[in-house]
């Protein structure tokens, strides 16, 4: 059955770092979204991408993220300047479409720590 | 104002209990209600989702829209251990693809 995969499944890193999440989503799907769970609280919409433009995005997704889709599988979460708060858990999702109902499969999540 | 409420638990019930979770919503403007369960370190897995008020089977699990009380069901029969994760009612408002999640209320059926 396909499914959506990300790497890494837990990233460490230092206030003031770069870092790159990564996701496969499912090969068919047209629709991406990435979320995020801080320890203990509600999953949080960030953005949703479609058509290599976002579609939409919270007031969480401030300049300091960005979304990429680099080649036809891959799509990337940055977040440019880490801080202690964007320690939470970071789901990645994808859809076929947007019409009516389309069901949002999840991937395992990444873990990031920020130290 | 919070969208969507939902009590945290965590909730522990014996195996073969009847098993009721419940979400509030507070803008009308919604089209689709979902559950979705989380195993630890697992992503959310779409269990279900409805469209209109009214009741939606499947197996040992029925989802329940009151949209005159905003009031969001989910109910397990003969739950079993396996059953136990966190489950998370969300919901999509009109027009939009984004999910709007609940707390999540974490259930464990016991042997």
């Amino acid at each position: 059955e396909p499914e959506v995969t990300q790497t890494p499944s837990h990233q460490v890193t230092q206030m003031g770092q770069e870092v790159i999440l990564r996701c496969v989503p499912i090969s068919n799907h047209l629709y991406f979204y990435w979320y995020r769970q801080i320890l203990g609280q509600k999953v949080e919409f960030l953005v949703s991408f479609y058509n290599n433009e976002i579609s939409e995005k919270s007031e969480i997704f401030d300049d300091q993220f960005s979304v990429e889709r680099p080649d036809g599988s891959n799509f990337t979460l940055k977040i440019r300047s880490t801080k202690l708060e964007d320690s939470a858990m970071y789901f990645c999702a994808s859809s076929e479409g947007a019409e009516g109902f389309s069901e949002q499969y999840f991937g395992p999540g990444t873990r990031l720590t920020v130290t | 104002q919070k969208e969507v409420e939902q009590d945290p638990g965590p909730l522990s019930v014996p195996e073969g209990a009847i098993v009721s979770l419940n979400c509030t919503y507070s803008n009308s403007a919604f089209q689709y209600f979902m559950w979705y369960r989380q195993y630890s370190r697992k992503g959310p897995e779409l269990l279900m989702y409805t469209y209109s008020s009214g009741n939606k089977e499947d197996g040992r699990f029925t989802a329940q829209v009151d949209k005159s009380s905003k009031y969001i069901s989910l109910f397990i029969r003969d739950s079993q251990p396996s059953d136990s994760a966190t489950y998370l009612c969300a919901r999509t408002p009109q027009g939009a693809q984004k999910l709007v999640f609940g707390q999540g209320t974490r259930l464990t059926i016991n042997p």
